[in-house]
């Protein structure tokens, strides 16, 4: 069974500046995903991905499937920014059963 | 396209009572996912839905937690009696193909038991 480690757990950063947010989990996977949570509200999917690199504005999300790490990057970041930042991997290696096993999420603040 | 619908948007019951939380996925999403986001933590999974089968519910607590989908389409989830660490937000979520489309969330159910 998988398990997923997220670092930081909190996170206080001024406008502009760059965010690293890493993962890491601990079994082979297929995809590993990035999710966006803000307050009272629903989980937001950014980024499916299983190697490699992908970009979608200023957000960038890494992986590095034989070190069993990712990470996900805000360029320039903004208040509108802060959320909170969850990584998931499946909870097995494989089969039917692909429910997600979630990190504890990194609460991000970007401050004026 | 619509996204998936859950309702009730929020739920306060007294210990010992039972309550059933509903959802509807995207349409043509066969695969159908419960679950539960205690404060401070990341969700858990409860139970995973194929069409209207049980893929897996091995952390579903079976004494108290029940779940279906008689038509493979929408899902009710229901707890009964209810505790009060059963407080959390109980989200929905479907999958076309996980394995290229991922996963689209609920905004969820919030349950507060007092």
């Amino acid at each position: 069974k998988n398990e997923v480690e997220q670092s930081p757990q909190n996170l206080t950063a001024q406008e502009g500046e760059f965010i690293t947010i890493n993962c890491s989990y601990s079994v082979g996977i297929s995809a590993l995903h990035w999710l966006q949570q803000h307050p009272g509200g629903g989980i937001v999917s950014l980024f499916m991905l299983s190697s490699g690199k992908k970009k979608h504005g200023r957000l960038i999300a890494t992986i590095n499937i034989q070190e069993k790490h990712s990470s996900l990057h805000i360029t320039a970041s903004h208040p509108r920014d802060s959320a909170v930042y969850i990584c998931a991997a499946p909870m097995y290696s494989g089969g039917g059963a692909d429910g997600l096993t979630f990190g504890k999420g990194t609460h991000l603040i970007i401050q004026p | 396209e619509a996204g998936v619908a859950q309702s009730p948007r929020y739920k306060i019951i007294e210990k010992r009572q039972s309550v059933a939380f509903w959802c509807n996925p995207i349409s043509g999403h066969a695969t159908l996912y419960w679950y539960q986001q205690i404060l401070g933590q990341g969700p858990k999974l409860l139970i995973q839905f194929q069409n209207n089968g049980v893929v897996d519910d091995s952390q579903l607590p079976k004494d108290r937690f029940s779940a279906e989908r008689l038509k493979g389409v929408d899902s009710t989830l229901k707890i009964q009696p209810a505790k009060l660490e059963d407080s959390a937000v109980y989200l929905c979520a479907s999958s076309l193909d996980r394995l290229n489309y991922g996963y689209t969330f609920g905004s969820g159910t919030r349950l507060t038991v007092v």
